[in-house]
């Protein structure tokens, strides 16, 4: 298994840009979690999806973040128009076969840089 | 509100020695508890988890204690090694809410 796959690993943007990151989790893992990471707020749920249907999104900053889950193999996260705060580093995370209280699997994040 | 903290910012211990990683949390309704670590440029990964039934779990170098009195968890590193080297993240989690939240880490440098 190839894990959860981000891309892009790396992107910049000037400020006011959309940007889209994307996220393929693991195969038959129904949970998908969208974090982000900064020195500030360390690291910090966005949005959680399960079976495809965000359940949480509590954590998304503002209206300029949305995310979506269209099939059980690809989510985005999309920041429109993108600000230098935005500037982070965004995981995603699945996790398997229906339980809660097993250990999510990371992506390698995507280190998003607004300018 | 931080639910999950993690005081200490960095730790640095002796190969071979004992590293302490702490964790508190406030919110009682979290009933499992993970440590995730984390190498540079890499997403974090499981190290090792305990469920609020239970005041300890081994695997073998790592043990992870539990108190749930004093809504506090630690893990124990035995023997340290350079590889340890990393930001280690306590995740707590309400397994009814399906999400954990995570503390803001510490860094673990084991010098050889």
């Amino acid at each position: 298994d190839a894990g959860v796959i981000q891309s892009p690993r790396h992107e910049v943007t000037e400020m006011g840009q959309e940007v889209t990151l994307r996220c393929k989790p693991i195969s038959g893992h129904n949970s998908l979690f969208w974090y982000r990471q900064t020195m500030m707020r360390g690291l910090e749920l966005l949005i959680y999806f399960n079976n495809n249907v965000p359940i949480d999104d509590s954590g998304m900053p503002e209206d300029r973040f949305s995310a979506k889950m269209p099939n059980a193999s690809f989510s985005t996260l999309k920041i429109q128009p993108s600000e230098p705060r935005d500037s982070a580093v965004y995981f995603c995370a699945s996790r398997g076969h229906g339980r809660r209280d097993t250990e999510a699997f990371f992506g390698q994040g995507t280190r998003l840089t607004v300018v | 509100d931080q639910q999950v903290k993690q005081n200490s910012p960095s730790l640095s211990v002796q190969e071979g020695r004992i590293s302490i990683l702490n964790c508190d949390y406030t919110n009682s309704m979290f009933d499992y508890f993970l440590w995730y670590k984390k190498y540079p440029a890499e997403g974090p990964t499981f190290l090792i988890s305990i469920s609020s039934i239970k005041d300890k779990n081994e695997d073998g170098r790592f043990t992870v204690f539990l108190n749930k009195s004093a809504k506090h968890l630690s893990l124990h590193i035995v023997p340290s090694q350079p590889g340890d080297s990393a930001v280690y993240f306590c995740a707590a989690a309400n397994t009814n809410a399906g999400k954990s939240t995570f503390g803001d880490g510490t860094t673990l440098t084991v010098k050889p």
